[in-house]
């Protein structure tokens, strides 16, 4: 196991529903990241949270919304997803501080398997 | 056009034979380059990390090799198991989390 944790490993929705993607990292680390991984596809960058601040959305459609109560919890509130969205949605972590940045490594989660009917 | 391009895109090889995973990129300033493991299922687990100045690692039986100059980054499993079918993912960067994804070479090791 990684140190971090994410729930569902799976969630079917429809277009109309709303539902959260829960993560939970036990590193101590200080930043967080969601990616979307499409198949065959490159990880996207979704957001990245450093010290629960937001620093980067990476042109994310509003129906995607993140929240980050403290360092080591991490949401991504979903609402009116269309199929296209469909995808595994994972969350990293890392240390993100100055003397580790030259080699930082993002721990990874196991992903959520969306589909959206 | 992706600033990361993994070569091939999927490969099958005997259990037991060795293989090599190929990583050309264009991103400057380069940071560091690393190789992933994602089995199926999984989140990407990290095999090595190498900075500018480093031009190869091991882990085992995974060997990366980086040539900084030709900005070409290679994977060479020695031995193959049938735990080593996965995806197999280079990720180079320019701070921590700027990162850019190649889209993986997918690998299935067959007895």
């Amino acid at each position: 196991e990684t140190g971090v944790t994410q729930t569902p490993r799976h969630l079917v929705m429809g277009m109309t529903n709303k539902k959260s993607l829960k993560c939970e990292q036990h590193l101590g680390h200080n930043a967080m990241y969601w990616y979307k991984q499409s198949a065959k596809k490159p990880l996207e960058l979704m957001f990245v949270y450093n010290f629960k601040e937001q620093t980067e959305n990476n042109s994310v459609p509003s129906r995607f919304s993140p929240e980050c109560p403290n360092s080591s919890h991490l949401f991504l509130h979903l609402h009116t997803l269309q199929p296209e969205d469909s995808a595994l949605y994972l969350c990293a972590s890392s240390q993100e501080n100055l003397l580790a940045a030259l080699t930082d490594t993002q721990y990874f989660g196991p992903g959520t398997r969306l589909t959206v009917l | 056009k992706n600033q990361v391009e993994q070569s091939p895109q999927s490969l099958i090889i005997l259990e037991g034979k060795n293989c090599t995973l190929q990583c050309n990129y264009t991103v400057s300033p380069f940071s560091n380059l690393r190789w992933y493991k994602q089995d199926t299922g999984r989140g990407p687990v990290s095999l090595t990390i190498m900075t500018f100045s480093e031009n190869t690692k091991s882990n085992g039986r995974y060997t990366a090799t980086l040539d900084a100059d030709t900005k070409q980054s290679s994977l060479h499993i020695t031995a193959s198991q049938l735990s080593d079918s996965a995806s197999y993912i280079c990720v180079v960067s320019v701070v921590t989390y700027k990162l850019s994804f190649g889209a993986g070479t997918t690998v299935t090791v067959r007895a």
